[in-house]
């Protein structure tokens, strides 16, 4: 089975600068997607930036980034210029091919605290 | 409508009560999923419909939960006898296509669900 690890809980940001989140994950698998997904006090899940395992360019959007070590199975979010909205729970998800199902297996989540 | 509807947003129930949740999935899509968000954990999968048929019910904690899509478009979940442990946020997301090579999923705002 597939798994994914979150083991930062909490982070804190100054507003403009950097911050990197991390997430491993445990699959057998050798084509899947990764997923990092913004979940504001609204509820509703929102989706930051994707990666396919078989790229090896990291994804890149705007000010986010991920750092994407597939043989260490290590998938880092870096947000730049941090923004007050940027504040929310973020979830590392991992998504497998069909023999795996469609499901979406997320993380524990990191819950970021951006500071004025 | 322009993204996927949950309703009730809240729901509070007496233990043993039925409840019915509500999905409006984005016009069109074939994919559309359920997960149940424990507080302050990961939303973690329970079913998922392509069109009516219902493919994966492998996450699905108990008989007590049951999940149809009819018609291929509004889901319902069902979850019967409600127990204290079912208190969560249930999320509905949907995705054009299947599989995740050209799509993403579009995730509702959720119900959360209070067992008293």
């Amino acid at each position: 089975a597939q798994t994914v690890t979150q083991s930062q809980p909490e982070m804190s940001v100054q507003e403009a600068e950097t911050v990197t989140l991390s997430c491993t994950y445990d699959t057998s698998e050798s084509d899947y997607y990764l997923f990092w997904y913004k979940q504001p006090p609204s509820r509703q899940m929102i989706l930051v930036i994707r990666q396919e395992a078989y790229k090896q360019q990291n994804a890149t959007e705007n000010r986010f980034s991920v750092n994407f070590q597939k043989a260490a199975k290590s998938f880092s979010l870096k947000i730049s210029d941090s923004q007050l909205g940027d504040a929310a729970m973020y979830f590392c998800a991992y998504a497998g091919t069909e023999t795996s199902g469609s499901r979406l297996t997320f993380g524990e989540g990191t819950q970021l605290t951006v500071n004025p | 409508g322009a993204g996927v509807s949950q309703s009730p947003r809240y729901k509070v129930a007496k233990r043993g009560q039925d409840v019915a949740l509500r999905c409006d999935p984005i016009s069109g899509h074939v994919s559309l999923f359920w997960y149940q968000q424990a507080l302050g954990q990961g939303p973690e999968f329970l079913t998922y419909f392509q069109n009516e048929a219902q493919l994966d019910k492998s996450g699905l904690p108990s008989d007590r939960f049951f999940a149809e899509r009819p018609e291929g478009s509004v889901s319902t979940l069902k979850i019967q006898r409600t127990q204290q442990e079912d208190s969560a946020v249930y999320l509905c997301a949907s995705s054009l296509v299947t599989g995740w090579l050209n799509t993403e999923a579009f995730f509702g705002q959720g119900t959360r669900l209070t067992v008293v």
